[in-house]
């Protein structure tokens, strides 16, 4: 098993660029989350899925985040316009829904300049 | 608001001696309490989890106390090694598969 799949590892762009993060879940697994890593505010939720529907995205931060899960094996995160605020390590995790213990990936590590 | 409490933030054991890292929650719906450790530029992985029927878990060097009435949990790192550096978090969810709420954080150095 690859586990769960992030990428891009890294990305820079300048402020008010879109930017988009991707995730794969690890299959079987029918719930996945959003966190997102800062050394002010540590790993914060962002917003979870299960069987592809947002199930709470009351941790989405403002209007210019928003998530979608088109299907079992992809979700993408989307910030547009991006801020330097929004530099943060962005995480994806999976699980299978009623287990415990989730799985992360590797993160996307974000710099808006 | 911060739901799970973590101390310290940052902690010091020479090599072979015991780590301590202590979280305190409010929710008291909150029925799984897990451990996760993370290594620079890796994603948290699940080290030890703990419910709360029972009062300790112990997995290798690893051990969860569990306080009900206190609302309290603690890990336990014994015979530290310098390969355990690394930033710990607590953590705690309602209900299986749901949304984890995360403790700040322990950076912990093992000295050799």
């Amino acid at each position: 098993d690859a586990g769960v799949i992030q990428s891009p590892r890294h990305e820079v762009t300048e402020m008010g660029q879109e930017v988009t993060l991707r995730c794969k879940p690890i299959s079987g697994h029918n719930s996945l989350f959003w966190y997102r890593q800062t050394m002010m505010r540590g790993l914060e939720l962002l917003i979870y899925f299960n069987n592809n529907v947002p199930i709470d995205d009351s941790g989405m931060p403002e209007d210019r985040f928003s998530a979608k899960m088109p299907n079992a094996s992809f979700s993408t995160l989307k910030i547009q316009p991006s801020e330097p605020r929004d530099s943060a390590v962005y995480f994806c995790a999976s699980i299978v829904t009623g287990t415990y213990g989730y799985t992360f990936g590797s993160g996307t590590r974000l710099t808006v300049v | 608001q911060q739901q799970v409490k973590q101390s310290p933030q940052s902690l010091i054991v020479q090599k072979g001696g015991i780590s301590i890292i202590n979280c305190a929650y409010e929710n008291t719906a909150f029925d799984y309490f897990p451990w996760y450790q993370q290594f620079p530029g890796k994603g948290p992985a699940l080290l030890i989890a703990i419910r709360p029927d029972v009062s300790e878990k112990k997995e290798g060097r690893f051990t969860i106390s569990f306080n009900k009435s206190a609302k309290q949990f603690s890990l336990h790192i014994m015979d530290s090694q310098p390969g355990d550096s690394a930033t710990y978090f607590c953590a705690a969810s309602r209900n299986a598969g749901n949304m984890l709420t995360f403790g700040g954080g322990t950076r912990l150095m093992v000295k050799p």
